[in-house]
């Protein structure tokens, strides 16, 4: 079966830096998404990944490892508004995206 | 530029009423998609459309049915509506032909059925 693991809710300090994991398994692979969700927003996409790599944007980064099945999302220097939850979301052979629960980060002062 | 729109915003429905969730997009996409959200759980699809004129089943279609009849709209429609549809639905569009492509979201509508 398709399945997007990722931790339920992690917990960072203001100014730190924060990795959030996703692993992934589908039929056929194209691509890995990371999508920023404010409470009671909708998603906002954040970033990309089909190559292995770090692809970086301003504070934020993503890594891929086809691979391994993993990727992960670094946060920089946290801001008290990336309070949010991030969702992993990976493409699969019929270009569908199999999405995970979300990781829920609360940043403290 | 508004992007997506959803209508309505929030909505409480007394079960085994017809609803429809109407969703407009003014990028162009081709292809367009219909997501339900629940605490704990990822977003999973109910229906899509790669083009107008065309619809495909998602991860969870049943008790659901859209159309495109246009490029602009996909409207959704609950034909009896059921306890366990109470959720948050959110429309998306994407310039996707048979590629990958970023997926673009609606602000969602929040619906109850009791």
């Amino acid at each position: 079966g398709q399945n997007i693991d990722q931790p339920t809710e992690m917990t960072a300090t203001e100014g730190a830096i924060v990795q959030i994991n996703c692993t992934y398994q589908t039929s056929g692979f194209n691509g890995l998404f990371w999508y920023q969700q404010h409470a009671g927003e909708a998603p906002t996409f954040l970033s990309y990944n089909v190559l292995d790599g770090l692809e970086e944007k301003g504070r934020f980064s993503s890594f891929l490892s086809r691979s391994k099945g993993y990727s992960y999302l670094l946060l920089k220097e946290l801001q008290m508004k990336d309070s949010a939850s991030y969702l992993c979301a990976a493409a699969d052979s019929n270009y569908q995206l199999i999405w995970g629960a979300g990781t829920k980060l609360i940043i403290k002062p | 530029i508004a992007g997506i729109t959803q209508a309505p915003t929030s909505q409480i429905l007394a079960a085994g009423r017809r609803m429809t969730l109407r969703c407009t997009q003014d990028m162009r996409h081709n292809a367009m998609y219909w997501y339900r959200q629940d605490l704990g759980l990822g977003l999973r699809l109910i229906h899509y459309s790669n083009t107008a004129g065309t619809t495909g089943k998602g991860e969870v279609p049943d008790g659901y049915s859209v159309s495109r009849a246009n490029t602009d709209d996909f409207p959704l429609t609950l034909a009896s509506a059921v306890p366990s549809q109470t959720s948050v639905y959110f429309c998306a569009s994407s310039d996707s032909n048979g590629i990958t492509d970023t997926q673009y979201f609606g602000p969602g509508t929040r619906l109850t059925v009791l």
